[in-house]
């Protein structure tokens, strides 16, 4: 069964680095999604790309974050500085935009920001 | 106010029991619902649509009710692989057709022998 990659599993990094995770959708889907899970709360939409173009970021902190699918396949988040605040769990989904509402979540990337 | 609220968790039910999780949205412009499952430190999977004539799929049942706003979620005969964080979802349509989902804070779930 096809599934959405992430990478790294589990990041630690002092404030102030930059950090960077990685995503590779389910082959063939067109729609990608970042969100951030703090403990305790659900995901929380950061981005959303349609192809190479994003099509929601409006809860993107677009000082520090910032997203790229620059061909429209694997994408990549980053932190630059990492803030105490922003350990949480990065996931990425995908969702094929021609057959239903289904998105398919990675495994996700656990942050700690010390 | 949040978008999605739910229950507040943790509970604590025996294998065999019932249990229901309630859930109301404020968005008057959410098309779909959903149940998400996620399992401890792992990520959310679907678990079922919610439909407006109310749903079953094995042990569970989903209902929803769009004039209260409401979404409720049965587990019938509890198993000890129930033990989860149920999600309740709400996808949420925008003007020019773009929609997102909208994820509740999730119910823990823990059943004992």
């Amino acid at each position: 069964e096809a599934e959405v990659a992430q990478s790294p599993r589990y990041k630690i990094t002092e404030k102030s680095q930059a950090v960077a995770f990685w995503c590779d959708p389910i082959s063939g889907h067109a729609t990608l999604y970042w969100y951030r899970q703090i403990l305790g709360q659900g995901p929380e939409l950061l981005v959303q790309f349609q192809d190479e173009s994003v099509v929601d970021d409006s809860q993107l902190p677009k000082d520090r974050f910032s997203a790229e699918r620059l061909k429209g396949v694997d994408s990549t988040l980053k932190i630059q500085p990492a803030e105490l605040g922003d350990s949480a769990m990065y996931l990425c989904a995908s969702r094929n935009s021609g057959s239903g509402e289904t998105q398919y979540f990675g495994p996700g990337t656990r942050l700690l920001v010390l | 106010r949040k978008e999605v609220e739910q229950d507040p968790g943790p509970f604590n039910v025996p294998e065999g029991a019932t249990v229901a999780f309630n859930c109301t949205y404020s968005n008057s412009a959410s098309q779909s619902f959903f149940w998400y499952r996620q399992d401890c430190r792992k990520e959310p999977k679907l678990l079922m649509s919610v439909y407006s004539s109310g749903n079953e799929d094995g042990r569970f049942t989903a209902q929803l009710n769009r004039a209260s706003q409401y979404i409720s979620l049965l587990i019938r005969d509890s198993k000890l692989s129930d033990s989860a964080t149920y999600l309740c979802v709400v996808r949420v349509l925008f003007s020019g057709g773009y929609n997102k989902l909208i994820f509740g804070a999730g119910t823990r779930l823990a059943v004992h022998p």
